[in-house]
Parts: C-alpha cells; structure tokens; sequence
C-alpha cells in the first residue's frame, strides 16, 4: 500500500509568481484535503475535494485553487504570491463514506516566498 | 463555529515521568476529536481518534486519550514518556460530516534523560 507522496519537496518563488503542488492520495482513498502549516503554528484547512469537486473551504482568497483528478491525485495552485504563503503545505487523503474520519497526511512541500 | 485551544505551547518533562497535553474544544454540534503527532520535516500521524462510544480512547505508542463531553475537553496522557516522544502534538475536531477538520496551534513536547 503506497502511502500519501508530495512534490516537489521545497520550492523556492518569488512574489506574484505562480506555483502548483502536487499530490499522489492513498491508493483506495476518495478525497483529500490541503492544509497551510506556517511555521509554529497548526495546519490550517484550505479545502477538501471529494469526486473531483470542492467539498468545502476555509478562510483562503480565491487565489487559491485546486483540482482533483479521476485518480484522486491533487493539485493546489496559489496565484499572485505573497510573502505570508510562505509555509509547509500539507495534503491528506481519507475515505470519506466509510465513517472512519482518519487522514492520512504527506510528508508536505515546503514553499519559501521571497 | 469550531475551535481548538491546546493550553501549553510546550511541555518539557523527564524520560519516564507522566505526561498530560491539555485540549479543549468548542462546537456547536457534535464532533470528532483527533490527537496527531508531527516529527521533525515530517507530515503528521494520528496517534488516536474519539468518534463514539467510550470516553477513554487509546492509541500508539502508549498514548491515550479522554472525550470529557460537560468540559469540552480531550486531554492526552501517557504515564511514561521516553525520549523518542519528543515531538510536535496537535488537538484537532472535524465535523459530522468529516468535511473540516480545524487543528489547535499545538504543543511542543520535550522528553529529557
């Protein structure tokens, strides 16, 4: 069984630039969620996609976006960057359905926005 | 709306002492409650979940975990901590629906010989 994998590992931008993270789901799960860890802080809930479609949000401007794809791998994409994205991004896939609740997470990419 | 308040920001205590990681939580309707644990540039592992039933919850590595409903509280303990529990502890609460989960901003333990 694969676990949940990231890429890339840390990422270094500029501000205004664009990034996309990536996001492999363990195998069998149906949904997966992103989380913005600054550092000292706890994950913050940025969204969860459930059957490739938004399935809720937290308190995050449009700029910042996903998308799921049929294999349930995930994409978050963040426009316009601003020294405060820098952080360590986290996904997390569950099986949603099934009662369980229990997220599997990734190991994170971290972003440094310069 | 949901929140997590984890009262210690860190926790420092000796190699086989006991320890308690203090959370208390508020919402509006029912709740999971979650105990993670993060190592260091690592992602994070659930150490114990609280969806019904007993309000004693038991977990890995010797943790466990009490739903206290009238208090609002879900405290972590182990009565023997060893130095490879050193670590990054998060309280979190997801809805009924599994939909948001909302973590507290942590407590940072520290286990010395």
């Amino acid at each position: 069984e694969t676990g949940v994998t990231q890429s890339p590992t840390h990422l270094i931008k500029t501000r205004g630039q664009q990034v996309t993270l990536r996001c492999s789901s363990q195998s069998g799960h149906n949904t997966v969620s992103w989380y913005q860890q600054a550092l000292g802080q706890g994950p913050q809930f940025i969204f969860q996609y459930y059957r490739e479609e938004e399935n809720g949000r937290g308190n995050f401007p449009p700029r910042f976006s996903g998308l799921q794809f049929p294999n349930y791998s995930s994409e978050l994409n963040v426009n316009a960057l601003e020294l405060d994205d820098s952080a360590l991004y986290l996904c997390a896939s569950s099986l949603l359905g099934t009662g369980d609740y229990e997220q599997y997470f990734g190991p994170g990419t971290r972003l440094t926005v310069t | 709306a949901q929140s997590v308040t984890q009262l210690d920001s860190q926790v420092p205590v000796f190699e086989e002492a006991p320890v308690e990681l203090r959370c208390n939580y508020s919402s509006s309707v029912s709740v999971y409650l979650f105990w993670y644990v993060q190592y260091p540039n690592q992602g994070l592992q659930l150490l114990l979940k609280y969806l019904s039933g007993s309000t004693l919850v038991k977990g890995i590595n010797g943790f466990e975990a009490e739903f206290n409903k009238s208090q609002t509280s879900f405290h972590l303990r182990k009565p023997s901590v060893h130095i490879s529990d050193t670590a990054e502890y998060f309280c979190a609460v997801s809805d009924a629906g599994g939909f948001k989960t909302i973590f507290g901003a942590g407590t940072r333990l520290f286990v010395k010989a």
